[in-house]
Parts: C-alpha cells; sequence; structure tokens
C-alpha cells in the first residue's frame, strides 16, 4: 500500500499564481483531510470530507478551494496566491470511525514569492 | 482561537528519564484525544489516543493521562530514547472523528 500520496513535494510559485496540490489516498478511507503547518502554529486545518462529493471547512479556509469527486482523491487549490500561503501542506485520511485517527502523507513544502 | 493548547515549545530530556508533554483543551465537546509524532521531512504518525471515558491509557513506553475536569492530558515516555527527538503533537475531535484539532507542538530533544 502506498498509503496517502502527495504531489509535488516541493513547489515555488509567483503571488497570483495558481495551483493544485494532489493527494490520493489507496486505502479506500472515508475521511480526508488538508492542514496547513506553519512554525509556532502548529497544524490548522483547512478543509476536510467525509466522503466523495462532501467537504466542508476548517479552521483557515479562506484561498482555497477544494473537491472531492472519488474516495481516492481529494485535491487543494490555491486560487490565487499570497506570501501569506507559503507553508508545508499535509493531506491526511481516515477510516470512518477509526480510532487510530490520520494517517498522513509526506507533505508538500509550498513557497509564494 | 486556540482549543488545542501546547504551551511548551520544546523540552530536553537526558536518556532513560522520563518525558513528560502537557496539552490543555478549552473545547469541552471534545471526547477523543490523540497524540502524534512527527520527524522532520515527514508527516505525522499516530502515537497514542484516549477516549474521554478513560483516564489513562498505555502503550509500552508511552502513557497518556487525561484529566477531564481541568481540560487537561498528558503524555509521558519512559524511558525516553533518543529516537524519542522529535514534535509531538496533541490532538482532540469529537464524535466521529472527523474534524481533528491540532495543538501547535512541542519539540522533545532526548539527551544521549
Amino acid at each position: 500500500n502506498a498509503g496517502v500520496t502527495q504531489t509535488p513535494k516541493f513547489q515555488v510559485l509567483k503571488t497570483g499564481q495558481s495551483m493544485t496540490l494532489q493527494c490520493a489516498q489507496d486505502m479506500n478511507h472515508e475521511y480526508m483531510s488538508w492542514y496547513r503547518q506553519d512554525p509556532g502554529m502548529g497544524l490548522r486545518l483547512i478543509h476536510y470530507s467525509v466522503g466523495a462529493g462532501i467537504t466542508d471547512q476548517g479552521e483557515v479556509p479562506n484561498g482555497y478551494n477544494v473537491s472531492r469527486s472519488t474516495t481516492e482523491d481529494f485535491p487543494l487549490r490555491l486560487l490565487s496566491a499570497a506570501p501569506s500561503q507559503t507553508s508545508v501542506y499535509f493531506c491526511a485520511s481516515s477510516r470512518a470511525g477509526d480510532s487510530y485517527g490520520y494517517t498522513f502523507g509526506s507533505g508538500t513544502r509550498l513557497t509564494v514569492v | 482561537d486556540q482549543q488545542v493548547k501546547q504551551n511548551s515549545p520544546s523540552l530536553s530530556v537526558q536518556e532513560g528519564r522520563i518525558s513528560i508533554l502537557n496539552c490543555d483543551y478549552t473545547n469541552s465537546m471534545f471526547d477523543y484525544f490523540l497524540w502524534y509524532k512527527k520527524y522532520p521531512a515527514e508527516g505525522p504518525t499516530f502515537l497514542i489516543s484516549i477516549s474521554s471515558i478513560k483516564d489513562k491509557n498505555e502503550d509500552g513506553r508511552f502513557t497518556v493521562f487525561l484529566n477531564k475536569s481541568a481540560k487537561h492530558l498528558s503524555l509521558h515516555i519512559v524511558p525516553s530514547q533518543p529516537g524519542d527527538s522529535a514534535v509531538y503533537f496533541c490532538a482532540a475531535t469529537t464524535g466521529g472523528y472527523q474534524k481533528v484539532t491540532f495543538g501547535t507542538g512541542t519539540k522533545l530533544q532526548v539527551i544521549p
């Protein structure tokens, strides 16, 4: 099993550009989430999904869009990149009701200049 | 509003001694708590969890204690090993584990 796969691992964007961070899981997990990690801020939830076709906002959703057309994929779209979106982004997935919590991908380090 | 707080950004402990990492939460609706461990350039990995109906859960060298009245939990690592050096995140969730809120993390350094 590959687990949770995030691409790309590194990305540099110019202010105003748009891009999509890809996330795929092969564990047939119902739940998927996107977090960003910033120094001193911990992991903050951007968006999450409890199943295909269902998404909801987390703590810091502004500037980001998500969709969940399949169980496996949960892409995160940056609409118009800003320097404040420079961060490390983690995608995670979990089986519904699983007390072991989320399985995380290895992250995407994004720099917006 | 930080609902899950880890007030110690870092902690240094000698190898073989006990490491105690603390976490406070403000949302009384949280009923399930987790600890994750994170190494540099990797994603967090699940370590141990506890339900709000319990006050202690043990897994090998790791024990989590929950004090619901104080809205406080702690992670004890005994004995600490150099490989335990990592950032530890406390997390909390309600009901069906759909939405997990994380703390700011504590960087643990175990000195050989």
